[in-house]
Formats: structure tokens, C-alpha cells, sequence
């Protein structure tokens, strides 16, 4: 199915370093979308991604559309207590209005 | 407010009851979604609706689960008989339509949990 495989499930790190997940499927994606869930909130968008080959910036944070269209990665640059919580992949199932998203990955910073 | 609006935000029942969650959308928006987050789980597409219908409804786990939406805005998911396997948070979404470059916007969500 269409099904997205994010990874590593859980990072744990030090502040001021670098952090970088991915998110894989079998299926062709035309749309990756990065978000971000705080505790007791819900998931915001960081970052969307609607072409191959595509790389976007937004602050310390770097995500890139797969030349495949079958995956994405999303890059955090000297991480900071903030960027603590739960980032998701998401797509666009074709045909379909509804986003399928990833397991998710939880970043745990060590000050 | 500006966001969406999810009540209650936590909700304890006992299994056999019936219980209510209620979204308010983004004023404008046309797109709704719910979804369910099951703890350390990603995001379970529930149902979307676009206006007052449901084009899809695909993701309701049973019949136990209903949804509807009026004049649209406010949307109720509505769990009858509810199971200790329905706990989980109930995430609702809009959007200003259901293109794909129409972003989502969460709640908070509201946190069921059936004893």
C-alpha cells in the first residue's frame, strides 16, 4: 500500500548537533511534507515539497524532494532545546484528498 | 481564536459509553479532516469533509464511528459504545480547500481515554 517508512524511529542527542531523518516508500509521491508535533499539540508544517529533485530551507532546517519520488530526508542544523519533539513525513495519496503520514521521529536533545 | 479549536481537550469514559468530540475549523475553511494518533504512533486518516460532506470516509475503524459536519464549519466525530482500543487522540484539521497545496492545520487535539 502506500505506505511511508520513516527512520530512525527516536534520536537522542546533543545540543549543537546536527540531526537528519528520511522518510522512504514503495509508492510515487508528487507532494513530501515535513511537520512537527510539540507535546499536547498538534503537528504544524515546516516544510512542503511539491517537485523532484526540489531543496527547501527554512531556518536551520533543510528538507529535499527525491529525485525517485520515493523519498525525502529533512535535515536540522545545529540543533537547539526547541527542536525537541515529533517530526513527521507526510504525503498525498494519488486520487485521494487525504495525507498518509510517517510513524514519526522523536528528537530527544541532552543540554 | 485563529486556530482550530478542539474540545474537549481530554475526555475519560467508561468503556460502553458514547462520546462526543467537537472541532471548530479555521473561519473560511472549506476542508476538515479527522484524524487518530495512538500513543507513539504516527497519524490514522479518519475522515475528511469538503463543505458538509464526506467524500471520504475510509478511515472510520467501525461502524461504532460517525462524523458530521454543519453549515460548514463545526464538525462532531461522534464514538458510540466506545472500546478501551478507542483510546487514543483525536486530531482534527483544516484547510482553505482540499488541494495539495492547501495546507493543514491542526488542533490540539482531544485525548480519549476509555477505562
Amino acid at each position: 500500500g502506500q505506505q511511508l517508512n520513516q527512520s530512525p524511529q527516536s534520536m537522542f542527542i546533543q545540543e549543537g548537533e546536527d540531526v537528519s531523518m528520511n522518510c522512504t516508500s514503495s509508492s510515487i509521491f508528487n507532494t513530501w511534507l515535513w511537520y512537527k508535533q510539540d507535546p499536547g499539540e498538534g503537528p504544524v508544517l515546516l516544510i512542503a515539497l511539491y517537485k523532484a529533485g526540489e531543496l527547501t530551507s527554512n531556518g536551520r532546517l533543510t528538507a529535499q524532494f527525491g529525485i525517485t519520488r520515493k523519498d525525502s530526508f529533512l535535515n536540522i542544523s545545529a540543533s537547539i532545546p526547541s527542536d525537541v519533539g515529533i517530526y513527521f513525513c507526510a504525503s498525498i495519496i494519488q486520487g485521494a484528498q487525504k495525507l498518509v503520514f510517517g510513524q514519526g521521529t522523536r528528537l530527544t536533545i541532552n543540554p | 481564536g485563529a486556530g482550530v479549536s478542539q474540545s474537549p481537550s481530554n475526555k475519560v469514559t467508561e468503556k460502553g459509553k458514547d462520546v462526543e468530540l467537537r472541532c471548530d475549523p479555521i473561519s473560511g475553511h472549506t476542508a476538515l479532516y479527522w484524524y487518530r494518533q495512538s500513543l507513539g504512533q504516527g497519524l490514522e486518516f479518519l475522515i475528511y469533509f469538503q463543505g458538509n460532506s464526506a467524500p471520504d470516509k475510509s478511515g472510520l475503524p467501525s461502524d461504532r464511528f460517525s462524523a458530521e459536519r454543519t453549515g460548514g464549519s463545526v464538525s462532531t466525530l461522534t464514538i458510540q459504545r466506545t472500546q478501551q482500543e478507542d483510546s487514543a487522540v483525536y486530531l482534527c484539521a483544516s484547510s482553505l480547500d482540499t488541494g495539495y497545496n492547501s495546507p493543514l492545520h491542526f488542533g490540539n487535539g482531544t485525548r480519549l481515554t476509555v477505562t
